[in-house]
């Protein structure tokens, strides 16, 4: 069974940094793109990031280029997100997926159950 | 960017056929393939993928939900509805960087 779990979420204050965690089980991690999404308050899904098997090309939207940055430890079947000057818009749900590989393409086939980030002082 | 508009909400009665339309604003089909993806969501929930590639059944996901479309135009229906199917949908393209996700709909019981 394909396992997603977040952790490292909390309350950070505005221009400061927080690294998310996933890790992940019952599937070969080095052979799927991973990505985060994230969910605002009441609001909708808002894709952050994708990493490339080998963690060699990574892909980010305009929102958070340059101050997200998306890694992975294939020996440890990890994925992270270093989040950096952070703003209260960041504040949201952050959501691991795994993307779907041969089966569900570019898909975001499993998802974890996700970790609060709160932005605010 | 691709922009996905949804309808924000649709009222449905129980054992009717629901439609729910996701309009993008540039083609998302490329040789042969639509990149249209389907996501239900219930609340305090982690979204759950229900179609893939515009037509295609997630495993383990009823036969009641189905998916159609190419190009700019798709729709998810769900024939019947059943009350464990009131939730929010969202569709999702992946044909482009950024990927983008629609405004989501919620399926409301009428």
């Amino acid at each position: 069974e394909v396992q997603l779990v977040e952790s490292g979420g909390g309350l950070v204050q505005p221009g400061r940094s927080l690294k998310l965690s996933c890790a992940a089980s019952g599937f070969t991690f080095s052979n799927y793109y991973m990505a985060w999404v994230r969910q605002a308050p009441k609001k909708g899904l808002e894709w952050v990031a994708t990493i490339s098997t080998s963690g060699s090309r990574t892909y980010y939207p305009d929102s958070v280029k340059g101050r997200f940055t998306i890694s992975r430890d294939n020996a440890k079947s990890s994925l992270y997100l270093q989040m950096n000057s952070l703003k209260s818009e960041d504040t949201a749900t952050y959501y691991c997926a795994r993307h779907g590989g041969e089966y569900y393409g570019f898909s975001f086939a499993y998802w974890g159950q996700g970790t609060l980030v709160t932005v605010s002082s | 960017d691709i922009v996905l508009t949804q309808s924000p909400a649709l009222a449905v009665s129980l054992e009717q056929r629901a439609t729910i339309s996701c309009k993008t604003s540039q083609n998302v089909d490329n040789y042969g393939i639509s990149y249209m993806h389907w996501y239900q969501q219930k609340p305090g929930q982690q979204p759950k993928l229900l179609i893939y590639e515009g037509s295609n059944l997630a495993s383990g996901i009823p036969a009641r939900f189905s998916g159609s479309g190419s190009g700019t135009d798709f729709t998810l229906t769900i024939d019947p509805v059943e009350a464990d199917d009131i939730a929010t949908y969202y569709c999702q393209q992946s044909k482009d960087y950024p990927r983008t996700f629609g405004g989501g709909t919620k399926l409301e019981l009428k």
